[in-house]
């Protein structure tokens, strides 16, 4: 099954206390985003990578770190979570070419206390 | 930047009955790709239906269909013969369709669609 799998679904956290949040596709898909939701804003792009070692800034990246090894991993790295940093999570990723639709993995919801 | 802006924080429609979400958006660009997702409470993203503003024909699909005004920058979704599970977050979306993809999806605020029995 054609699918983005992005792990884990809950995180509760402690401010300051590095944490990864794993994404993988199986869709052979050359690009790849976070996005983080929250009431009112919508998705707002944090990350997002055109192809392996080939990553960039979205709209709210400050707080984030990402790297893109392998075409299929693209993780999302908060190296000093703090409390603004509580939201809803996703990975998604996408065809070039073709006006394509992004596929979603099942969201992050991640907590910082 | 392009901007998407969805108007109806929430809106309520009866079972069987039929609902329309607006959507604007505002761009520069005249290739480009208009998307609906909705997002129900398990949160999940799914697609459920997709423009292409080259095509003056509206999409459909099923019971959701799409009102494209590409002049007016426009693209409402109907929603016909409502059920329990249309309930959900909907969510409108632009993607660019240029070759440098960089930042090419931007989304609408949503609209929180509750479907009355």
């Amino acid at each position: 099954e054609a699918q983005v799998t992005q792990n884990p679904r809950y995180l509760i956290t402690v401010t300051g206390k590095k944490l990864t949040v794993t994404c993988s596709q199986n869709m052979n898909h050359e690009y790849m985003s976070w996005y983080r939701q929250d009431p009112g804003l919508g998705l707002r792009q944090i990350y997002y990578s055109m192809n392996v070692e080939v990553t960039d800034k979205g709209d709210v990246p400050e707080g984030y770190k990402v790297s893109r090894k392998e075409k299929r991993n693209f993780p999302l790295i908060l190296e000093s979570p703090s409390p603004n940093q509580t939201s809803l999570y996703f990975c998604a990723s996408q065809r070039t070419g073709g006006g394509y639709g992004y596929t979603f993995g099942s969201g992050t919801r991640l907590t910082v206390v | 930047a392009q901007t998407v802006t969805q108007s109806q924080p929430e809106m309520s429609v009866q079972e069987a009955e039929t609902v329309t979400l607006s959507c604007t958006y505002d761009t520069s660009e005249s290739d480009y790709y208009l998307f609906w997702y909705k997002q129900p409470p398990s949160r999940q993203m799914i697609l459920v239906i997709r423009q292409e503003a080259y095509k003056q024909q509206n999409a459909t699909e099923n019971r959701f269909s799409v009102n494209f005004q590409k002049a007016a920058k426009s693209f409402s979704l109907k929603i016909s013969d409502s059920q329990l599970g249309d309930a959900a977050m909907y969510f409108c979306a632009y993607r660019s369709a240029g070759r440098n993809y960089g930042q090419n999806f931007v989304f609408g605020p949503g609209t929180r669609l509750s479907v009355l029995p």
